[in-house]
């Protein structure tokens, strides 16, 4: 099956800092990615979908400045979390869709910890 | 905008026995996508059984299977024989067609019993 790979795992950063997170579809192309946040003990909520080529869109309520994402490929996402506080501590999920768009597969999902 | 319901927080039930697990969800599409995802301790989202609105027939995945009522808008999961593997939290999710955006309930904690 379809694999999306994640990266980090998890994260601590300082808080002010920036980190950036990976998600990658190792044996598909995917124009499409979406990036999910998840709090603990929560389900997952949608934050933006990523589009290759082109800006991403946010879901309401989600800070375009603070959670930038860069789809520059047809393989890769990038969340990047600036200047993060610890506000922002949670369980990052990415997903891409198969070809079909009938599945949806999951990156491993990033902790991040900011302190 | 679409809503998914798991009314059920949590669940407990022995090995071996059958459990079932409840969705309710809100739309006003005909044709969508639901399913039903497993997140273990490990937290990677694992898909356990999908179903399109406009197949009658309810979906089956070796132990697993659904009971779709497209009137009702209710999607239950119902894991048989169930193992100590089967620990997680399940999500019930919806998907307009083609629109690969997926709108997950609050989740079950399934706990299987020794």
């Amino acid at each position: 099956g379809a694999v999306v790979s994640q990266h980090p795992s998890w994260v601590i950063c300082k808080s002010g800092t920036s980190v950036k997170i990976e998600c990658r579809s190792l044996d598909f192309q995917a124009t499409t990615m979406f990036w999910y946040r998840q709090f603990p003990k929560q389900s997952l909520m949608l934050m933006a979908t990523s589009n290759e080529g082109s800006k991403a869109t946010y879901e309401q309520g989600v800070e375009k400045d603070k959670f930038l994402i860069n789809h520059a490929s047809l393989t890769l996402s990038t969340l990047t979390v600036t200047s993060a506080h610890p506000e922002d501590s949670s369980f990052y999920i990415c997903s891409a869709p198969t070809r079909g768009w009938t599945e949806a597969f999951f990156g491993q999902g990033t902790r991040l910890t900011v302190v | 905008a679409q809503t998914v319901t798991q009314s059920q927080p949590e669940m407990s039930v022995q090995e071996a026995e059958t459990v079932t697990l409840s969705c309710t969800y809100d739309t006003s599409e005909n044709n969508y996508y639901l399913f039903w995802y497993k997140q273990p301790p490990s937290r990677q989202m694992i898909l356990v059984i999908r179903q399109e609105a406009y197949k009658q027939q309810n979906a089956t995945e070796n132990r697993f299977s659904v009971n779709f009522q497209k009137a009702a808008k209710s999607f239950s999961l119902k894991i048989s024989d169930s193992q100590l593997g089967d620990t997680a939290m399940y999500f019930c999710a919806f998907m307009k067609l083609r629109a690969q955006k997926l709108v997950f309930g609050q989740g079950t904690r399934l706990t299987i019993n020794p």
